[in-house]
């Protein structure tokens, strides 16, 4: 079964320090995937995907993610953190649906606590 | 704004009722999907439909059923609430469901329902 992992429930850093989000990820073939951020009482917004090409794929609000086929790993990154980055973080694969249709599978998401 | 739109954004109902959450899709988006989220359980997903017609399944309860018109809006039908169901219901949409299209799933910002 296609899977992703995020291993940490919240990561903290303090504003203007590289950030990173961490996401593994169990897929046969190869993965299409997703990170999507979740505000306070806002729905999911879509940040970037890798499908395929450059390993380094930028995404909305600065924010960044690198995929490591050898280590089955798509971490999300920020070079300077903002206060305002403060969320939920999912990362999410496309996944077959039973009748062969995709779906996305999320992981548990990260809370992403940025301090002043 | 992704573009796909939830109705009613929050809703409060007595367990046993019934209720109706409405999505509109992106413009052009053919492919609908229900997701859940809890705070146990996370996001899960629930059904998937496509022009009209269901695609794929995932847990969700025999009391829960959608449907997509033919003007592509969906709705999911909740009845029989228990106080367990009390979470955020998402519609996403994308532009096809075939697995190996780079689309992307864009989500609503959910409607809120509490059991009491």
């Amino acid at each position: 079964a296609q899977s992703v992992a995020q291993p940490e429930d919240q990561v903290n850093v303090a504003e203007g320090n590289p950030l990173t989000v961490k996401c593994t990820y169990s897929v046969s073939g190869n993965p299409y995937l997703f990170w999507y951020v979740q505000y306070p009482n806002r729905g999911l917004q879509f940040l970037l995907k890798y499908i395929t090409g450059d390993n380094l794929v930028k995404g909305s609000y600065g924010f960044e993610a690198e995929f490591n086929k050898s280590q089955t790993s798509f971490h999300l990154k920020k070079p300077s953190a903002l206060v305002s980055d403060s969320a939920l973080y999912f990362c999410a694969v496309r996944a077959y649906g039973d009748t062969g249709f995709q779906k996305l599978v999320f992981g548990t998401g990260t809370r992403l606590l940025v301090s002043p | 704004d992704s573009g796909v739109t939830q109705t009613p954004k929050h809703l409060i109902t007595a367990t046993g009722q019934r209720v109706t959450l409405r999505c509109s899709p992106r413009s052009g988006d053919l492919s609908v999907y229900w997701y859940q989220q809890s705070l146990d359980q996370g996001l899960q997903f629930l059904i998937q439909y496509y022009n009209g017609e269901e695609r794929a399944k995932g847990n969700i309860l025999e009391r829960f059923s959608a449907q997509q018109f033919p003007d592509l809006h969906s709705e999911l039908n909740l009845s029989s609430l228990e106080l367990g169901d009390s979470a955020l219901y998402f519609c996403a949409s994308a532009a096809t469901d075939v697995y190996f299209s780079g689309n992307t799933i864009y989500f609503g910002e959910g409607s809120w329902l509490t059991v009491v």
